[in-house]
């Protein structure tokens, strides 16, 4: 079975700063999507950032970008300039069929 | 992008009662899931809702617990049967066209809170 681990289960960063949030996965299959989702305190889960398996080029969304490294199962994401809106839970997910597995979450927290 | 209504948005349940969650997606969709997030944690999938057929479940989860109806491609119910205060969690509606390069829509969710 497919697993996702996000290690940080809090972070924080000064307004206008950079911060990475990591994400490692466990997987036999070689087709498979990742995912950033973000879960502001209104629940509603945003989708961040998408990276398909088979693309080499990592994915960007204006102030987010993913530092993919397939070989190691690893599937950062950078928030740069980062901005008091971009307080949320953040939740890396695997989806290699219909299903999507969630990792556990960061908090990410922003200081002014 | 699937604009999904999901209601309701909370409710406060008596022990051994049931909730209907409901969830309407304004474009056919061929997936439909609902997923359960307890206090403080990350999305864990109950079910597949299968359109014309009983759901998928998940290991954990029953259909004598959580019976799930899907009776066209834009409309599908959650049902929590017989309320206990562990079913306190928020319950999400997602979306997706089949494909595995699909995105994940999901609904706004609905806070259970069981007394």
């Amino acid at each position: 079975a497919q697993t996702v681990t996000q290690s940080q289960p809090e972070m924080s960063v000064q307004e206008a700063e950079t911060v990475t949030l990591s994400c490692t996965y466990d997987t036999s299959e070689s087709d498979y999507y990742l995912f950033w989702y973000k879960q502001p305190p209104s629940r509603q889960m945003i989708l961040v950032i998408r990276q398909e398996a088979y693309k080499q080029q990592n994915a960007t969304e204006n102030r987010f970008s993913v530092n993919f490294q397939k070989a190691a199962k690893s599937f950062s994401l950078k928030i740069s300039d980062s901005q008091l809106g971009d307080a949320a839970m953040y939740f890396c997910a695997y989806r290699g069929g219909n299903k999507l597995v969630f990792g556990a979450g960061t908090i990410l927290r922003v200081k002014s | 992008s699937a604009v999904i209504s999901q209601k309701p948005s909370r409710d406060i349940c008596q022990r051994g009662t049931s909730l209907t969650i409901q969830c309407q997606v304004d474009s056919q969709v061929t997936m439909m899931f609902w997923y359960r997030q307890q206090p403080g944690q990350s999305l864990t999938l109950i079910a597949t809702a299968n359109q014309g057929s009983e759901a998928t479940y998940e290991s954990g989860f029953v259909i004598d617990k959580f019976p799930i109806s899907r009776p066209n491609l834009t409309f599908s119910t959650l049902t929590v049967s017989n309320m206990s205060p562990e079913d306190s969690s928020i319950y999400l509606c997602s979306v997706a066209n089949r494909g595995s390069n699909e995105k994940l829509f999901f609904g706004s969710g609905t806070q259970l809170s069981v007394l």
